[in-house]
């Protein structure tokens, strides 16, 4: 079975500054897809990022970065010029197409918190 | 992206008592998942529900408990039978992939037991 570890149950930065998130995951397969997920206090859980195994390139969305290291199984998740906006817990997730019918496996969470 | 609503949004129940939790999608989708977020913790995936057959359920959740139905491809219940304190938790409907594999979530049903 696939696991995901989140190692930091909560992370303060700087408004402005940049933060990393770590994530770690455990598999077998060769293809598949890493997420990051937000979830603020409202509850809805919003997509930040994603990034398909099968692509050496690093996935970017605007200040939202990963480092995805495939043979190290890390997917880490950079934040930069971090907003009071950003304050949420983050989730990283797995998922593998292959079968058709996975849900998504999640880490614990890092609950960020944004220093004004 | 597709858009999902849940029904209700929250509520308090009596231990011995069942909830059932509404989930529309605005689109037709093959697959949709449930999964529980209990008080600080992730989320765990409940089951997986086709429509046109039966829920597939995750090791430690079974079909007693929590029944699901799929009638069609933009809708789905899920049950929460014979609850007890330990139930409370924010229940969330999904649905299935698109091209990017992406699920998308619905706000999430926040269930108090009593």
């Amino acid at each position: 079975a696939q696991t995901v570890t989140q190692s930091q149950p909560e992370m303060s930065v700087q408004e402005a500054e940049t933060v990393t998130l770590s994530c770690t995951y455990d598999t077998s397969e060769s293809d598949y897809y890493l997420f990051w997920y937000k979830q603020p206090p409202s509850r809805q859980m919003i997509l930040v990022i994603r990034q398909e195994a099968y692509k050496q390139q690093n996935a970017t969305e605007n200040r939202f970065s990963v480092n995805f290291q495939k043979a190290a199984k890390s997917f880490s998740l950079k934040i930069s010029d971090s907003q009071l906006g950003d304050a949420a817990m983050y989730f990283c997730a797995y998922t593998s197409p292959l079968g058709g019918a996975d849900g998504l496996t999640f880490g614990k969470g890092t609950h960020l918190i944004i220093q004004p | 992206s597709a858009v999902i609503s849940q029904k209700p949004s929250r509520d308090i129940c009596q231990r011995g008592t069942s909830l059932t939790i509404q989930c529309q999608v605005d689109s037709q989708v093959t697959m949709m998942f449930w999964y529980r977020q209990q008080p600080g913790q992730s989320l765990t995936l409940i089951a997986t529900a086709n429509q046109g057959s039966e829920a597939t359920y995750e090791s430690g959740f079974v079909i007693d408990k929590f029944p699901i139905s799929r009638p069609n491809l933009t809708f789905s219940t899920l049950t929460v039978s014979n609850m007890s304190p330990e139930d409370s938790s924010i229940y969330l409907c999904s649905t299935g992939r698109d091209r990017y594999n992406e699920q998308f979530f619905g706000p999430g049903t926040r269930l108090t037991v009593l």
